[in-house]
């Protein structure tokens, strides 16, 4: 049973280039949710989706930055005319359900450098 | 909103030895879940442990266990007979009980082992 795919492992971007980062939960898993990690801190929650729709953006900035989770296929984070404040690393978590009873499963993160 | 400290960025434990890393959080909940992670230079984020506030008993798993305190809000993690593969950052985190909510971490604690 496969974990939680993110690719790619890593990203290099120019300013102003956009960058997308994908995220396939694990199997049965409907839920997932993204967290950002800078340089030295801990990860601070983005965005929390189910299959077609946004449940909770309050931990995403509001110019640039969104998040799908389409009925097929991966959940994709897009961070439009990207900054350097934006290098981080950038996790997918998943579980079955929303309720905090159900552990979240990370993927191993894309680092997302911007040049 | 919920707040996670770890007042130490770094502390160093002995092979074999035994050490306890910090950890307070702020909420006005009185039901909800705590967890330590650990992310090794491979960044990838594991779950250690997982307690559950309504239960009084200290969670376990085999050489981690934890002390709850839940009135005085602390949930520290001991790791006994410490071994060269523990070397990680170790992250609390809290999330309310509840569908849908997200995880809210700390800074982190870098721990180091040395033989």
């Amino acid at each position: 049973n496969a974990g939680v795919m993110q690719n790619p492992r890593h990203l290099v971007r120019r300013r102003g280039q956009e960058a997308r980062l994908r995220c396939s939960p694990m199997k049965g898993h409907s839920h997932v949710y993204w967290y950002r990690q800078l340089p030295e801190e801990g990860l601070k929650f983005m965005v929390y989706l189910q299959k077609e729709n946004i449940i909770d953006e309050s931990g995403m900035p509001k110019e640039r930055f969104s998040a799908e989770f389409p009925k097929e296929g991966p959940s994709i984070l897009r961070i439009q005319q990207v900054v350097r404040g934006d290098s981080a690393a950038y996790f997918c978590a998943s579980s079955p359900g929303g309720d905090g009873n159900q552990p979240q499963h990370f993927g191993d993160g894309t680092r997302l450098s911007i040049l | 909103a919920q707040t996670v400290t770890q007042s130490q960025p770094e502390m160093s434990v002995q092979e074999a030895e035994t050490v306890t890393l910090s950890c307070t959080y702020d909420t006005s909940e009185s039901d909800y879940y705590l967890f330590w992670y650990k992310q090794p230079p491979s960044r990838q984020m594991i779950l250690v442990i997982r307690q559950e506030a309504y239960k009084q008993q200290n969670a376990t798993e085999n050489r981690f266990s934890v002390n709850f305190q839940k009135a005085a809000k602390s949930f520290s993690l001991k790791i006994s007979d410490s071994q060269l593969g523990d070397a990680a950052m170790y992250f609390c985190a809290y999330r309310r009980r509840g569908s849908g909510y997200a995880l809210n971490f700390g800074k982190g604690t870098s721990l180091l082992v040395t033989p």
